[in-house]
């Protein structure tokens, strides 16, 4: 069975652009989740999608954003981009609401210049 | 709110030495319990998990025993190979919905491990 896939693998923005990442999540998993990674922060919950709906959200400004299609794909978008923002995305999916266990892709590399 | 503390890196080891990797935690109630393992470039991989207290995880040669009343759950390999050299993270989930299913994570510990 295939993992969870993320595209682009790599992406270099300029200050003020917007970005939009891609996650298909593992086959029969209906629950994604987007994380940020970074070297001062560590790891942080952005939010989670299952049935189209965000079910949680974390800490983090209302310039990100994210949704999820009928067939489990999800996407996030991060508009107005600072060069904060620079940092690896990881999305994960599991089976559903009722499941702990996440499985990770390999991640998005956004680099704000 | 939920929290994970790791152990400090980095962690030198010599192949075949025996790794420990502590690992404790915050929670109310009985979350799941995870250890993932992130080589360079790449994402999160899972490397077990335990969803009850005293549950043993164990996966390639890793194990980790979910112990409730210190809420702990150390990682321990009896003999490490220099493949094993990564970033280690500790973990947990739940319980219940909503805000509980995001993983807390703790800060990772990097392994290095010399011919």
């Amino acid at each position: 069975k295939a993992g969870v896939t993320q595209t682009p693998r790599y992406l270099i923005k300029t200050r003020g652009q917007q970005v939009t990442l891609s996650c298909s999540p593992i086959s029969g998993h209906r629950s994604v989740s987007w994380y940020q990674q970074t070297p001062g922060q560590g790891l942080q919950f952005l939010f989670e999608y299952f049935s189209e709906t965000q079910r949680n959200k974390g800490n983090f400004p209302g310039r990100f954003s994210g949704r999820q299609f009928s067939n489990s794909r999800s996407e996030m978008n991060v508009s107005t981009l600072e060069l904060g923002d620079s940092a690896l995305y990881l999305c994960a999916s599991s089976l559903g609401l009722e499941s702990y266990e996440q499985y990770f892709g390999p991640g998005t590399r956004l680099t704000v210049t | 709110g939920n929290s994970v503390t790791q152990m400090e890196g980095p962690v030198t080891l010599s192949e075949e030495a025996f790794l420990t990797i502590n690992c404790t935690y915050t929670a109310t109630g009985y979350p799941s319990l995870f250890w993932y393992v992130q080589y360079p470039g790449e994402g999160l991989q899972l490397l077990l998990k335990a969803t009850k207290a005293d549950d043993k995880g164990s996966n390639k040669g890793f194990e980790a025993t979910y112990r409730k009343e210190t809420t702990s759950f150390h990682l321990e390999k009896g003999s490490v190979q220099v493949s094993d050299s990564a970033v280690y993270f500790c973990a947990l989930s739940g319980p219940g919905g909503g805000s509980a299913r995001q993983l807390t994570f703790g800060s990772g510990t990097q392994l290095t491990v010399l011919p």
